[in-house]
């Protein structure tokens, strides 16, 4: 069964604004993942938090990890239309040594001008 | 700089013909994967080599196998490919032994099957 859940589906918003998407899992984890995948093409890493991590930020991204409600939020602050793409969380369970990743179904997000 | 590099990047297969997708790094990472990603689905994992040890997921399909002649390389063999096996396929690459570590993922080789 899929891990990471993610809503919205898909979000739409215009060039500047923030833009925000949520990432649900079922069980325990090493590390949660995002991934950015421009269309037909391959996923890209954007950041990575630990289980024992509360917040990360990479330049205009921001995550957040709260393990007691299992869940990830993914801040994409200033958006640019080189931005629309599909998001994807992931998660490496914490029983798991290969750093396998079990993503979510991902949020299609587009940025217009 | 490429690191992880598929070929081809679009493959269109008859149905049942026996077809194989290639995937290289430059990374020197001990864990390969081959993902399955169907179209607006997320990716699947099907199976993954650490070293030359392969690990195969418990749901991927008997017509999927893989090698891993060395390092560098991993196949994907479609045995007999049904329309079903349409999809895009990714080869990604991580550390050894390090389950806190960002994998790399190639361009993808998107498979149609005719």
């Amino acid at each position: 069964s899929q891990q990471g859940e993610e809503d919205p589906q898909a979000l739409s918003i215009q060039e500047g604004e923030n833009a925000t998407m949520n990432c649900s899992y079922k069980t325990s984890i090493n590390n949660l993942q995002w991934y950015r995948q421009n269309s037909g093409r391959g996923l890209v890493h954007l950041i990575l938090i630990r289980s024992n991590e509360r917040e990360k930020h990479s330049g205009r991204l921001r995550v957040t990890l709260d393990t007691s409600k299992k869940s990830s939020s993914l801040l994409i602050t200033a958006s640019r239309a080189a931005d629309t793409a599909s998001y994807f969380c992931a998660t490496v369970l914490s029983t798991d040594s290969w750093g396998k990743l079990q993503f979510g179904a991902g949020t299609q997000v587009v940025v217009t001008p | 700089d490429a690191m992880v590099i598929q070929n081809p990047r679009y493959q269109v297969t008859q149905f049942g013909k026996p077809v194989t997708l290639s995937c290289s790094q430059t990374l020197n990472h001990n864990v390969m994967y081959w993902y399955q990603q169907k179209s607006s689905q997320a990716p699947k994992l099907l199976f993954h080599y650490y070293d030359k040890d392969f690990n195969n997921e418990a749901d991927t399909p008997d017509n999927f196998q893989s090698r891993r002649p060395n390092t560098s390389f991993c196949f994907l063999d479609i045995r007999s490919p049904g329309l079903g096996d349409a999809a895009m396929y990714l080869c990604a690459t991580s550390r050894v032994g390090t389950a806190n570590t960002e994998a790399f993922f190639g361009q993808g080789t998107r498979l149609t099957v005719v």
